[in-house]
């Protein structure tokens, strides 16, 4: 099946430094990547959806400019956490759609955890 | 977004036994339902994607049901393993391809 990687799987950061997460689709192409935050005992929630070559689209209540996210290649997306603070500390996991596999699945990384001291 | 809940939050079966848990969803301008195995520190697995009102999907021994009028899924699994253990996820598809997620059901299978 599609492999979507996602690296790191876990930060520990200083607050007010910036943190990158790469996620990566490893045997298909993505123009849509996806990234959801899950907070402990919640549901993953979409935080943006990542569209190849274009702006991000995101979700209502997350900050565009504290939550950075570049997709420049149909296998690379990165999102960016700029001047982390403690209350930004949570589970990070990014998807990608395959257009080519079965109705649309999206494939998931494993995830990144962050914890910002 | 309109909510996705999953039903038991946890389950501790014995092995062999069978087991089942619930899925509900807004059943208005209903388009997909996935469902996902999700197991620790590992990437979350695709099980099945139901659109269909009536829809019946398996997969080994594990199974899936869809009700789109009254808004439920139920997944069920025959004779548990202790490999089956995992937290298992329903998520709809609302707006434009957006995925809203359950709480996930934790499930744990005693040898």
């Amino acid at each position: 099946g599609a492999v979507v990687s996602q690296h790191p799987s876990r930060v520990i950061c200083k607050s007010g430094t910036s943190v990158k997460i790469e996620c990566r689709s490893l045997d298909f192409q993505a123009t849509t990547m996806f990234w959801y935050r899950q907070f402990p005992k919640q549901s993953l929630m979409l935080m943006a959806t990542s569209n190849e070559g274009s702006k991000a689209t995101y979700e209502q209540g997350v900050e565009k400019d504290k939550f950075l996210i570049n997709h420049a290649s149909l296998t690379l997306s990165t999102l960016t956490v700029t001047s982390a603070h403690p209350e930004d500390s949570s589970f990070y996991i990014c998807s990608a759609r395959d257009y080519q596999g079965p109705q649309e699945t999206q494939y998931f990384g494993p995830g990144t955890r962050l914890l910002v001291l | 977004i309109l909510n996705v809940e999953q039903s038991p939050q946890s389950l501790h079966v014995q092995e062999g036994d069978s087991t089942n848990f619930t899925c509900s969803f807004p059943s208005s301008n209903f388009y997909a339902l996935h469902w996902y195995r999700w197991e620790t520190a590992k990437s979350p697995e695709a099980l099945f994607v139901m659109t269909l009102n009536g829809d019946e999907k398996k997969k080994g021994r594990i199974s899936a049901t869809l009700n789109t009028k009254e808004g439920y899924s139920y997944l069920y699994i025959k004779g548990s393993q202790p490999e089956d253990s995992a937290t298992y996820l329903c998520a709809q598809i609302q707006g434009a391809q957006k995925l809203v997620f359950g709480q996930g059901t934790r499930l744990t299978i005693n040898p």
